[in-house]
């Protein structure tokens, strides 16, 4: 079946443009979640979806950082006004039961100008 | 503060023999750990998991052993194949916990020389 898809898979922008970074789970998957990748760095959690509700937000690095989730499918991640520290590749993942395992879309790699 | 750590940054080994990858983890709420490789401009695909009630899991060529008391887990893969190359990251998180978000190590680079 299909597996985790993001879009776009590259995203160029200059600093200070707001950029949306979108990611479709697996059917049914009632988990949904956001991690980046910085250059050299191992993977960093920003939010987590049950469902439409956000339980946690705790990785989300700044109030630029906004995600939401529709119809407890797919999620868009914004980010507004893009600083160079943004630059990363940003990874969704769903899940279907509790004690499961995480799968990965492709991710989206954001370069900030 | 790194929950997770991978100490090994780097590891090369002969096809056809053993590849151990290490990970340490401090935060004993952790009971459920993983292990993803990861290629170039890919997502990570999971590989094994194990939960904190056992202390071995194995699947075919990969084998993980978790060591509750000293925090620390270990991936084994025998025999390893040039296909194994690849980023490993050790993940963790807490079943009991809301989310079940993953904390990751920093990776471990695997080449497998032909």
């Amino acid at each position: 079946g299909a597996g985790v898809s993001q879009s776009p898979s590259n995203k160029v922008t200059e600093k200070g443009k707001d950029v949306e970074l979108r990611c479709d789970p697996i059917s049914g998957h009632t988990a949904l979640y956001w991690y980046r990748q910085s250059l050299g760095q191992g993977l960093e959690f920003l939010i987590y979806f049950q469902g439409n509700s956000a339980p946690d937000k705790s990785g989300l690095p700044s109030d630029r950082f906004s995600a939401e989730r529709t119809g407890g499918s797919v999620s868009t991640l914004t980010i507004q006004r893009t600083q160079q520290e943004d630059s990363a590749v940003y990874l969704c993942a769903s899940r279907q039961k509790r004690e499961s395992e995480q799968y990965f879309g492709p991710g989206t790699r954001l370069t900030v100008t | 503060d790194q929950q997770v750590k991978q100490n090994s940054p780097s590891l090369s080994v002969q096809e056809g023999r053993i590849s151990i990858l290490n990970c340490d983890y401090t935060n004993s709420m952790f009971d459920y750990f993983l292990w993803y490789k990861k290629y170039p401009a890919e997502g990570p695909t999971f590989l094994i998991s194990i939960s904190s009630i056992k202390d071995k899991n194995e699947d075919g060529r990969f084998t993980v052993f978790l060591n509750k008391s000293a925090k620390h887990l270990s991936l084994h893969i025998v025999p390893s194949q040039p296909g194994d190359s690849a980023v490993y990251f050790c993940a963790a998180s807490g079943i009991k916990a809301a989310g079940n978000k993953l904390t990751f190590g920093g990776g471990t680079r695997v080449l497998v020389k032909p």
